[in-house]
């Protein structure tokens, strides 16, 4: 248990809807990192959050938000799904803002878009 | 953030020590050198991480030039479990901290 908790650990919908992804960091962490992982594209950076405040932002297509609550668990959001969204979305986490150190990874969320 | 360049795969037996080199041209004065495993559909893990010369752990070794353009991540005695894709990444120190991944070197260890 690498310490950051995310759920649900597999998700099935139909095209056009809409899903939440839940992460909660590892305690005392206070970034949370947000990534899509496909066959074809590997791991692809979608967006960070600081203490609730967003740092950085990758690849996260429009259809796609996030944010971070009060207390740090941070959801991503993903609506109009497209087939081409179906994916494993990792969240990872670590203590500062900028890097300084690795970033601990939870197990991720299995998306199938039908 | 500098790009780097690993063997798509390589192969080994158990009981042999793996190697596995990544090349990082254009790193920067305030660049970490950071090394992640990660099995299938499961999230990546960290393995190590330098700045220069070498670095060691229980899990495995990194070794960097003084020129710090490429790196050799090195694992002991490798065993089937550790079959797995392993990415060389370099991380801006003081940046906002978005780890670029590429994609990785698939090593797969035979009995």
């Amino acid at each position: 248990d690498s310490g950051v908790t995310q759920t649900p650990k597999h998700l099935i919908t139909a095209t056009g809807q809409r899903v939440t992804l839940r992460c909660s960091p590892r305690s005392g962490d206070l970034s949370v990192y947000w990534y899509q992982q496909s066959l074809d594209q590997g791991l692809q950076f979608l967006i960070q959050y600081y203490n609730g405040e967003e740092r950085a932002k990758g690849n996260i297509l429009e259809r796609f938000s996030a944010q971070q609550f009060p207390d740090l668990h941070s959801e991503l959001n993903l609506s109009s799904l497209e087939l081409g969204d179906s994916a494993l979305y990792f969240c990872a986490s670590s203590a500062s803002r900028g890097y300084i150190y690795g970033y601990t990874f939870g197990s991720g969320t299995r998306l199938t878009v039908v | 953030l500098a790009k780097t360049t690993q063997p798509i795969s390589m192969d080994s037996y158990e009981g042999q020590e793996v190697n596995i080199t990544c090349s990082h041209n254009n790193i920067a004065t305030n660049d970490y050198i950071t090394w992640y495993q990660q099995f299938p559909s499961q999230g990546p893990r960290f393995i190590i991480q330098g700045y220069k010369t070498k670095v060691t752990n229980e899990v495995a070794s990194l070794f960097i030039p003084a020129d710090r353009k490429s790196s050799t991540l090195s694992l002991p005695r490798v065993s089937l479990s550790d079959t797995a894709v392993y990415y060389c990444l370099v991380a801006e120190g003081g940046s906002q901290g978005n780890l670029i991944f590429g994609k990785g070197t698939k090593l797969s260890v035979k009995p």
